[in-house]
């Protein structure tokens, strides 16, 4: 079957840095996204990754490794609005996104 | 980032009426259409993908005359919730892609359903 594993919840400080991780197994890969969404609000888009590496695009970071079927969302300079679920999805062959179940970050002062 | 609008944002409504949600791509043409539900504190369920053009295709226990989904054009599909009853009570999302199957899916802001 397929399957996204990552943890449910994470808490930090607010200025620090978190790392996200996310493993995935599925039938076929396309791309890997990550996406944030704040309670009552919709998913945002916040990264792709389809080769192997570090993709930086301002305080947010995403890695994957193919081979190890893993990845993680980097969040640096950590602010309070960053509180919100970050949800892993990856595309399959068929290319249809299979999503994990989200990880809730909360962000302490 | 794409831009995708949702209608209404909100509603309220009787048991046994049925309810209409338009999700608009606006500024690109959205090949493909994806409508997703979620409940409270749980994770994005796909409903269906609709293409345009053609018939949608169904998740696996979703009932296809219960969630009538119609893609018409290239950036505008419609879920319509017939008989609603409290159970589907939800959060329903829309999203949309473009015209390669490995682009970004891009999420409207989602309407928030509940039935009395």
């Amino acid at each position: 079957g397929q399957n996204i594993d990552q943890p449910t919840e994470m808490t930090a400080t607010e200025g620090a840095i978190v790392q996200i991780n996310c493993t995935y197994q599925t039938s076929g890969f396309n791309g890997l996204f990550w996406y944030q969404q704040h309670a009552g609000e919709a998913p945002t888009f916040l990264s792709y990754n389809v080769l192997d590496g570090l993709e930086e695009k301002g305080r947010f970071s995403s890695f994957l490794s193919r081979s190890k079927g893993y990845s993680y969302l980097l969040l640096k300079e950590l602010q309070m609005k960053d509180s919100a679920s970050y949800l892993c999805a990856v595309m399959d062959s068929n290319y249809q996104l299979i999503w994990g179940a989200g990880t809730k970050l909360i962000i302490k002062p | 980032g794409a831009v995708v609008s949702q209608h209404p944002s909100w509603v309220i409504c009787k048991s046994g009426t049925s309810v209409k949600i338009e999700c608009r791509s606006l500024d690109f043409q959205a090949t493909t259409m994806f409508w997703y539900r979620q409940f409270p504190k749980q994770s994005l369920m796909l409903m269906a993908t609709s293409n345009e053009g053609s018939k949608a295709t169904y998740e696996q226990g979703v009932e296809k005359d219960k969630f009538l989904i119609n893609h018409a054009s290239l950036t505008l599909s419609t879920l319509t919730v017939t008989s609603a009853h409290p159970e589907d009570s939800s959060f329903y999302i829309c999203s949309a892609r473009g015209t390669e199957q490995q682009e970004t899916q891009y999420f409207g802001p989602g309407t928030r359903l509940l039935v009395l």
